[in-house]
């Protein structure tokens, strides 16, 4: 089975920060990578899809990258909507990672 | 208005059975791949089972053999049987889709509560 490994699992920040959040899967899944991001008590939502494009509507100081094993998301600059726990996912076989909760710093 | 809205959460004893469903509107059950996914208490989320357009279905390793993915075409719905329930599958428990090819989950539920206790 292919194994989906996030990390930080918590990351504090401020408002205006860059940050990045790193998955890494156990063997290569070529683009097939989703991130999500998740409020407390809501369901998650798209963000970026095939590693790199961005879903409708989410703003363009989200951004992905990677291929193969490792990828990366990246908030520009962080705004106050932003604080939320991320996953990332694999999805031939649907395997998600185990979240980044962003806070406040 | 594209949306996915489940039912059928609650209170089970472990051992118990529960059907969940889901009712989609703005887009058509039996085209796209449906899945369910589950999230315990303060934990992450994990994939729980999916059926293809096809037909063809997959389960996690957790839930293998005691959980059941179908869907109704007439009712646009999306359905799981969960039966031999147990503490551990207690979670909220989303329904999700992908209705464009190439994407993953763009379209989910508000979720549903299962609750596996004595």
């Amino acid at each position: 089975d292919i194994q989906m490994t996030q990390s930080p699992s918590t990351l504090s920040a401020s408002v205006g920060d860059r940050v990045t959040i790193t998955c890494r899967a156990s063997q290569s899944i070529s683009s097939w990578l989703a991130w999500y991001q998740q409020k407390p008590g809501k369901a998650p939502k798209l963000l970026i899809y095939k590693a790199s494009s961005l879903e409708s509507g989410v703003p363009s100081r989200f951004s992905g990258s990677g291929s193969g094993t490792e990828f990366t998301l990246t908030i520009s600059s962080l705004q106050p909507d932003d604080f939320a726990t991320y996953y990332c996912q694999q999805y031939n076989v649907l395997t998600f990672g185990g979240g980044t909760k962003v806070e406040i710093k | 208005e594209v949306q996915l809205v489940e039912s059928g959460g609650g209170l089970v004893q472990p051992g118990g059975s529960l059907r969940l469903s889901c009712a989609a509107s703005g887009f058509t059950v039996s085209s796209n791949y449906m899945s369910w996914v589950r999230q315990a208490p303060g934990k992450g989320l994990e994939w729980v089972s999916v059926i293809y357009s096809g037909g063809s279905t997959y389960y996690a390793d957790s839930v293998k053999g005691r959980f059941t993915i179908s869907r109704d075409n007439s009712k646009n719905t999306l359905y799981l049987q969960m039966n031999s329930l147990r503490a551990e599958d207690t979670a909220v428990y989303y329904c999700a889709s992908r209705t464009v090819a190439g994407k993953a989950f763009d379209i989910w539920g508000q979720g549903t509560m299962v609750t596996v206790s004595s």
